[in-house]
This record gives structure tokens, sequence and C-alpha cells, in this order.
């Protein structure tokens, strides 16, 4: 089972609407949650961080975090064509004891005008 | 605003030749990363290291592959020899280090082995 698992997708939304994206996790003891962003032939841009149980808001992103489920969102309200591109979950593997990132493997996000 | 600043860009060389990567982090990271992605899924680190030491090399095919941080600021992954299978972005990211782990990456360097 890979540590971080995503829907490739594509998931597509219209623009305006709210986009959902979902990422679980295997490891228990994970305490360290990434969002980034990689546009087509760009590196990734990190977005949002998460650390606790709950809702982090910035802007038009919103992380959701339930370590009992061992669940990770990002929601995108007001979704614009320039939020198309490809969303990684990250985190880091307290096993590890090192702060290496363990990446899903995306999934691409496509909003239409 | 601070930027990782890697290159080069875009690198196309045959197999069994030699290639370097350099990496420039944010100034004051003291953790770096270099990661490999192949198209289609997420980044999977090579090395990392702590100011100059290597904390975590676990997943770097050592063989062909070595990379340094001399004086704990930049840092080289080198390629020797290449092979058709390298193909894929190389990325370096940087955090600053103990607490504070977010990572920023580089734009990356595009290798294509012919």
């Amino acid at each position: 089972q890979k540590e971080v698992e995503q829907n490739s997708g594509p998931l597509s939304v219209p623009e305006g609407a709210i986009a959902s994206l979902n990422c679980t996790y295997s490891d228990r003891v994970s305490q360290s949650f990434f969002w980034y962003r990689q546009y087509s032939g760009k590196s990734p841009e990190l977005i949002m961080s998460i650390y606790s149980n709950g809702d982090k808001e910035d802007g038009r992103f919103t992380a959701q975090l339930n370590k009992a489920s061992q669940y990770v969102s990002l929601l995108i309200r007001d979704s614009q064509p320039s939020d198309s591109a490809t969303y990684l979950c990250a985190s880091i593997p307290r096993r590890s004891g090192y702060s290496t990132l363990t990446f899903g493997k995306g999934t691409m996000l496509l909003v239409s005008p | 605003e601070a930027e990782v600043a890697q290159s080069p860009r875009y690198k196309i060389t045959e197999k069994s030749q030699a290639v370097a990567f350099w990496c420039d982090p944010i100034s004051g990271h003291a953790t770096l990363y270099w990661y490999r992605q192949i198209l289609g899924q997420g980044p999977e680190l090579l090395v990392q290291f702590q100011d100059e030491s290597v904390v975590d090399d676990s997943q770097l095919p050592k063989d062909r592959f070595s990379a340094e941080r001399l004086k704990g600021v930049d840092s080289t992954l080198k390629i020797q020899p290449a092979e058709l299978g390298d193909s894929a972005m190389y990325l370096c990211a940087s955090s600053l280090g103990d607490s504070r782990v977010e990572q920023y990456f580089g734009p990356g360097t595009r290798l294509t082995v012919t």
C-alpha cells in the first residue's frame, strides 16, 4: 500500500464551483501534511500546510485534516481556469525521523470556463 | 521574494555520459533536498542534507549518483554514467530546518537521456 493515496482524476469542475481534492495516508503517526500545486512542466508550489485536526483556511483554499480517518482534503472555492493543475498531497511520516516528504501521485484538476 | 535556484533548466545527454545539476537554496535554509519526478508520479527523495551532512540517501543509486554540499550552502547532484531510465525532472527543495519543515522547490532540471 502506497503511503499517500490520491485519485489521479481528472476532476472536472465549472468555473465558480467548489473543487474538492482528497488524500488518504497509511502512516498513522504522520504529523505534517502539505498540498502542492504543480502546473504542467513546472515544479511543485506549496499552497497549504496543516498539522492539527480541523480546518485551515487561506484565501480561496481550505485544508481539512482528520487524523482518526487518516484523511486530508483541499477545498478550492470559486474555482478559476487558472486553478487547472495537478495537486499533490504530501506527508512527513514520523517513522523516518527526518523531514522527507512522501508524495501522492497527484490529482489533476480541470476548471472549465 | 527568496527562491531556490537551479541550473541548468534543461539538459539533453547521451547515455553513458556524465551530467551534473546545481542548486542554490533559499538563504538561511539549513536543509536541502534532491527529488526526482517521473511523469505522472509524485517527486521521490534522492538525498537530504542538513547543512553539509547527508542525513538520508537511502534511495540514491550510489553506483551512479553522487551529491555534495561542501560548504552547507549550494549543492551539486551528479550522474555518471547516465542511463535512459534517468530521464526525469530533478527537483531541489529547501527548508529552514528543525521544526520548520515547509519545503520550497526550485524550478527543476528536465533531463533527457538519449
